[in-house]
């Protein structure tokens, strides 16, 4: 079944670092890709649709120079957190949908497996 | 008012017990519903899809009603496994592809 990788799983950094998390459709093309924030004991949050060879859509309240998104192929997109801060860590997870797939925009999608962002 | 409401929970419930989940979601031109299951700290997994004419997969059985803009789930025949977050999910007109989330009903199974 289509797989979405999602690296790194786990980063733990100082405050001030920039953060990069790559998001990888393994056994499909991925035009259109998401990333979600979760914090704790809430649900998922979108914060950007990534989208390929184009510029991101950034939800209300998501600063786009902060999250640095960038959709250079159809299986990759990387998430930038840039100076990070305390209130940035979150678990971030990205998530793809096979538009090939039987059913176009009604199918589920698929989701890596989260990086847990942790800024000290 | 939220986009997909759930009530939170805990649903504390024995094993063997039946358990219904509903959710309810705000904008009338949603497409498509689901069901995902989130373990702590894990990423969503896909349960079931939801349909208006129901849909049932083994113990598990998903509704729609439209009218009502109301979604459920009903677990049969509790497993201990069971136990984790299950989330309400819809996704919008086909103007915005990504999906809402509710904020997940806890759900434990007890021995």
């Amino acid at each position: 079944g289509a797989v979405v990788s999602q690296h790194p799983s786990w980063v733990i950094c100082k405050s001030g670092t920039s953060v990069k998390i790559e998001c990888r459709s393994l056994d499909f093309q991925a035009t259109t890709m998401f990333w979600y924030r979760q914090f704790p004991k809430q649900s998922l949050m979108l914060m950007a649709t990534s989208n390929e060879g184009s510029k991101a859509t950034y939800e209300q309240g998501v600063e786009k120079d902060k999250f640095l998104i960038n959709h250079a192929s159809l299986t990759l997109s990387t998430l930038t957190v840039t100076s990070a801060h305390p209130e940035d860590s979150s678990f971030y997870i990205c998530s793809a949908r096979d538009a090939q797939a039987r059913g176009g925009f009604n199918q589920p999608q698929h989701f890596g497996d989260g990086t847990r962002l942790s800024i000290l | 008012r939220k986009e997909v409401e759930q009530d939170p929970g805990p649903f504390n419930v024995p094993e063997g017990a039946t358990v219904a989940f509903n959710c309810t979601y705000s904008n009338s031109a949603s497409q498509s519903f689901f069901w995902y299951r989130q373990d702590c700290r894990k990423e969503p997994k896909l349960l079931m899809s939801v349909y208006s004419s129901g849909n049932e997969d083994g113990r598990f059985t998903a509704q729609l009603n439209r009218a009502s803009q109301y979604i459920s789930l009903l677990i049969r025949d509790s497993k201990l496994s069971d136990s984790a977050t299950y989330l309400c999910v819809v996704k919008g007109d086909t103007g915005r592809r990504a999906l809402t989330f509710g904020s997940g009903t806890r759900l434990q199974v007890q021995p």
